[in-house]
C-alpha cells in the first residue's frame, strides 16, 4: 500500500465548477496534511494545510480531513482556467521523531476548460 | 521578500561529472530540506538539514551524494561522478521550524548527458 494515494487523473472540470481532489493516506500516526499545486514545469507552491478534523477554507480553496478515514480532500470552487495543474497531496508522519519529512502522493492533474 | 533561491535553474552534466546544486533558504527559516523529482514520480525526501548540521540523510542515495548546509552561505547538494539516472529536478525548501510549513524553491533541473 503506497503511503499516500491520489488518483493521477486527468480531472477535467468546465470553468466555474467545483474541483474535488482525493487523497488517502496510510499512516494513522500522521499528523499535518498539506495540498502543493505544481504548474508544468514549476516547483509546488503551497495552497493549504490543515492539522484538525473538518473543514478549513480559505478564499476558492477548501481543506477537508478525516482522520478515521485516513482521507484528506481539496475542494476548489469557481474554478478557473488558471488552476490547471498537478495537485500535490503532502503528510507529515508523526512517528520515530520523523515529524518534518513530507511524504508526497504523485499528484492529480486538474484541467479546467473554458 | 525573496522566496527559497536555487541555482542553477538547469544544469547539464556529462556522466562522471560533478554537480552542485545550490540553496539559500527564505529570509528566517534555518531548516533546509531537499527532494527529487523523477519524471513520472513524486517528490522524493533526500535530506534534512539545519545550520552545520545533517539531521536526517535516510533518504539520500549511499553513494555518490551529500549535502551541507554551512554557518554561512547556501546550502549544497553535490553529486559526484553523475549518472543518467541523477537526471531530475531537484528541489530545495525550507521552513521557519521543523516540521512547520516549507516553501519550495523554483528547483535545479539535472541534466546529464
Amino acid at each position: 500500500q503506497k503511503e499516500v494515494e491520489q488518483n493521477s487523473g486527468p480531472l477535467s472540470v468546465p470553468e466555474g465548477a467545483i474541483a474535488s481532489l482525493n487523497c488517502t493516506y496510510s499512516d494513522r500516526g500522521s499528523q499535518s496534511f498539506f495540498w502543493y499545486r505544481q504548474y508544468s514545469g514549476k516547483s509546488p507552491e503551497l495552497i493549504m494545510f490543515i492539522y484538525s478534523n473538518g473543514d478549513k477554507e480559505d478564499g476558492r480553496f477548501t481543506a477537508q480531513l478525516n482522520k478515521a478515514s485516513q482521507y484528506v480532500s481539496l475542494l476548489i470552487r469557481d474554478s478557473q482556467p488558471s488552476d490547471s495543474a498537478t495537485y500535490l497531496c503532502a503528510v507529515i508522519r508523526d512517528s520515530g521523531g520523523s515529524n518534518y519529512k513530507l511524504t508526497f502522493g504523485k499528484g492529480t492533474l486538474l484541467t479546467v476548460n473554458p | 521578500n525573496a522566496g527559497v533561491m536555487q541555482n542553477p535553474r538547469h544544469l547539464v552534466r556529462r556522466r562522471g561529472q560533478e554537480a552542485r546544486l545550490r540553496c539559500s533558504p527564505m529570509k528566517g527559516h534555518s531548516h533546509v530540506y531537499w527532494y527529487r523529482q523523477l519524471p513520472e514520480e513524486g517528490l522524493k525526501f533526500m535530506v534534512y538539514l539545519q545550520k552545520e548540521n545533517i539531521i536526517d540523510e535516510s533518504g539520500m542515495p549511499k553513494e555518490r551524494f551529500s549535502a551541507e548546509f554551512p554557518k554561512e552561505g547556501p546550502s549544497i547538494l553535490r553529486i559526484q561522478q553523475v549518472v543518467r539516472g541523477d537526471s531530475a529536478a531537484y528541489f530545495c525548501a525550507s521552513s521557519w521550524e521543523g516540521g512547520g510549513e516549507a516553501f519550495f524553491g523554483q528547483g535545479t533541473r539535472l541534466t546529464v548527458v
